[in-house]
């Protein structure tokens, strides 16, 4: 059974980074890319990218500019910054497992249980 | 980017009830298309993959269908527990976009 928890800060002010980090269990991190998502009320479920287990990255290019994704394969984890973060950064983050690393594309068949982020002054 | 389209986006139904989502892409995704189940305060779980075929574990009453633009979920007997909203997402290239949503509740 594929388990995939994270943390991080949950209250943050206006231009501060984001930073979570999700650590993955049942499952394989080298066959696998791992995923950021986010969910909000204004955008609704929104993909924010993805990372290798060799650490080569995919960024929705709406966000490109400000997201760092990265992993730590000795810990089966990956991360997630983002800088200068605005009102419109709040959102639940969830990180999910993706598609294989053969190329087949998959959808999200596990999820974190997500983090409220909250960007506030 | 491709854009996914759901409706409705709320719906009321009586238990027992036959329902039919709707999603469209904004262009031809073949069979590359999810649906997911969100009840309150929970994670989504992904109820069928490649338009079709269910995951395990989620009941049979649940079923989709469609290809290329035009894709329906379709709950055959509503429940109580089917109180949830249900997304439609396109995973044939990345960004990998999802539909804002059906919200389903009871009559």
């Amino acid at each position: 059974q594929v388990q995939l928890q994270q943390w991080g800060a949950g209250l943050l002010k206006p231009s501060e980074t984001l930073s979570l980090t999700c650590a993955v269990s049942g499952a394989s991190f080298n066959d696998y890319y791992w995923s950021w998502i986010r969910q909000s009320p204004g955008k609704g479920l929104e993909w924010i990218g993805e990372v290798h287990y060799s650490g080569s990255t995919k960024y929705n290019p709406s966000l490109k500019s400000r997201v760092t994704i990265s992993r730590d394969t000795s810990r089966s984890q990956l991360s997630l910054q983002l800088t200068s973060v605005t009102a419109a950064d709040t959102a639940v983050y969830y990180c999910a497992r993706g598609r294989t690393v053969s190329g087949a594309v998959a959808p999200f068949h596990d999820w974190g249980q997500g983090t409220l982020v909250t960007v506030s002054s | 980017d491709i854009q996914m389209t759901q409706s409705p986006s709320s719906l009321s139904a009586s238990i027992g009830d036959r329902v039919t989502i709707t999603c469209r892409a904004s262009q031809g995704i073949s069979n590359y298309l999810a649906w997911y189940q969100q009840k309150p305060g929970q994670v989504p779980n992904l109820l069928i993959y490649a338009a079709s075929s269910l995951q395990s574990g989620v009941p049979s009453r649940f079923s989709g269908g469609g290809s290329g633009t035009d894709f329906t979920l379709t709950i055959t007997g509503l429940q109580p527990e089917d109180v949830a909203t249900y997304f439609c997402q396109e995973y044939i290239s990345a960004p990998w976009t999802f539909g804002r949503g059906t919200k389903v509740d009871i009559k």
